[in-house]
């Protein structure tokens, strides 16, 4: 079974912190995406990754980095945490090979900025 | 971002009542997928279509990837109470170099005692 695991389930940060959200996945998959789910808004797409040391921003950037060193672990940092990102937090990964597409999430961080 | 038109947005149901729910959209898709969401938890995929047309089934849950390719339908038969939940339908082009998925905006199952 494909398996994503997120650092934690849940996270209380203060505003101004630099917040780190680590990503493994143990599938040897190329793709590496980080989601933000917000109620009436669904899920968003802040960066992805296809390889080691790529990433590729996706609809919601602003406010977030990332980084890719290895191909099994990625992180979302937030450089200066604000209460508007008090959100979930949700990390995916899929094969890039063959006709398999398939998104597979962790278990999500929910994450408080007070 | 785009998101999909999915309906209903929330259903209340009795136990062993049939469910279904659909997605939709102004683009073509190549792939669909389907997602159930339990309360705080990631997403857990529970089926993925590849064909126009194509019907597959993962247990009591049976989906279908639309003969447009615009749409997608999604059926649970003889509900069961951990079958509540929010449902997401999500599309992909499936071009190389573009893995980005579509969400829909979610069904909401509600099993009524």
């Amino acid at each position: 079974d494909v398996k994503v695991t997120q650092s934690s389930r849940y996270l209380v940060k203060r505003t101004g912190e630099k917040v780190f959200l680590e990503c493994v996945q143990d599938m040897d998959h190329e793709n590496m995406f980080w989601y933000r789910q917000d109620p009436g808004l669904g899920l968003r797409l802040i960066y992805f990754s296809y390889d080691v040391k790529m990433k590729e921003k996706g609809d919601i950037p602003e406010g977030y980095s990332v980084s890719r060193e290895k191909k099994e672990r990625f992180s979302l940092i937030l450089e200066s945490a604000s209460t508007n990102q008090t959100s979930m937090y949700l990390c995916a990964s899929s094969t890039g090979q063959g006709a398999v597409y398939e998104q597979y999430f962790g278990p999500g961080t929910r994450l408080t900025v007070t | 971002g785009q998101q999909l038109n999915q309906s209903p947005q929330s259903m209340f149901i009795q136990e062993g009542e049939d469910v279904s729910m659909n997605c939709t959209s102004s683009s073509i898709f190549n792939t669909w997928l389907w997602y159930k969401q339990d309360p705080g938890e990631g997403p857990v995929l529970l089926i993925a279509l590849y064909k126009a047309g194509e019907l597959t089934s993962n247990g009591r849950l049976t989906a279908q990837f639309g003969i447009t390719r615009k749409d997608s339908f999604l059926n649970i038969s003889a509900s069961i109470p951990s079958d509540v939940g929010i449902y997401f339908c999500a599309g992909q082009v499936r071009d190389f170099g573009n893995e980005k998925l579509t969400f829909g905006t979610g069904t909401r199952l509600t099993i009524i005692p």
